[in-house]
């Protein structure tokens, strides 16, 4: 059984559209995470998340948006797309909140803005 | 807040050879201290981790050496093999207990 799952795996878009990714997490993990990789293989963070704290990494800009309906979920909403949010998305979840637990990282949904 | 510096960016190493991958962090307050792996097309996974009241832990051919004066980790894996062509993460805890990461070393392993 897949630990962090997202979907889609691919996803190709044009300019000024509005997009999601969804995150499912099957380890009863309180936290969770959206993280941007660039084609240099940077991970930035974007969000940390759990059900008492959402943290937002201030460089993101307000177009991305994350949505949980409930714990096990974390949904990535991404308005009036631009070409430079091209990158691979990874989604990733924790025990708890804290810098000093394991991430458990999804498979990453690559996503072209063209 | 956090800073943390990984080198090389790219390392090419004779299989059977050791590779040795270097950080150095900013936060003295910082006291945990993973190393990811991400093969390609796949999401980072944890290989190894330390915490800061030890200086050094193994776990079969890898090992993380962790210099608090210094503000340095190291993880270093030792006869190499075709599998462990990667890239490298590594990453330290900052105040907020934010996991900051390093910018990453592909790892190539030569026949």
């Amino acid at each position: 059984d897949t630990a962090v799952s997202q979907t889609p795996k691919y996803l190709v878009t044009q300019m000024g559209n509005d997009k999601s990714i969804k995150c499912e997490q099957n380890l009863g993990h309180d936290t969770m995470y959206w993280y941007k990789q660039d084609s240099k293989k940077f991970l930035k963070i974007m969000f940390s998340y759990n059900n008492k704290e959402l943290i937002i990494n201030e460089t993101v800009p307000n177009r991305f948006s994350p949505k949980s309906p409930d714990k096990a979920h974390l949904n990535l909403h991404i308005n009036s797309l631009e070409l430079g949010d091209s990158a691979v998305y990874f989604c990733a979840s924790s025990q708890d909140f804290g810098g000093g637990l394991i991430q458990f990282f999804g498979p990453g949904t690559r996503l072209t803005v063209l | 807040g956090e800073n943390v510096e990984q080198h090389p960016s790219t390392l090419s190493v004779q299989e059977g050879d050791s590779a040795v991958i270097k950080c150095t962090y900013s936060d003295s307050a910082s006291n945990y201290f993973p190393w990811y792996k991400q093969e390609l097309g796949k999401g980072p996974q944890l290989i190894i981790d330390i915490r800061s009241n030890v200086g050094e832990k193994k776990d079969q051919r890898i090992a993380v050496t962790l210099n608090k004066t210094a503000k340095h980790f190291s993880l270093h894996i030792t006869e190499t093999q075709p599998e462990d062509s990667a890239v490298y993460f590594c990453a330290a805890s900052d105040s907020n207990y934010q996991l900051i990461w390093g910018a990453g070393t592909k790892l190539i392993i030569k026949p």
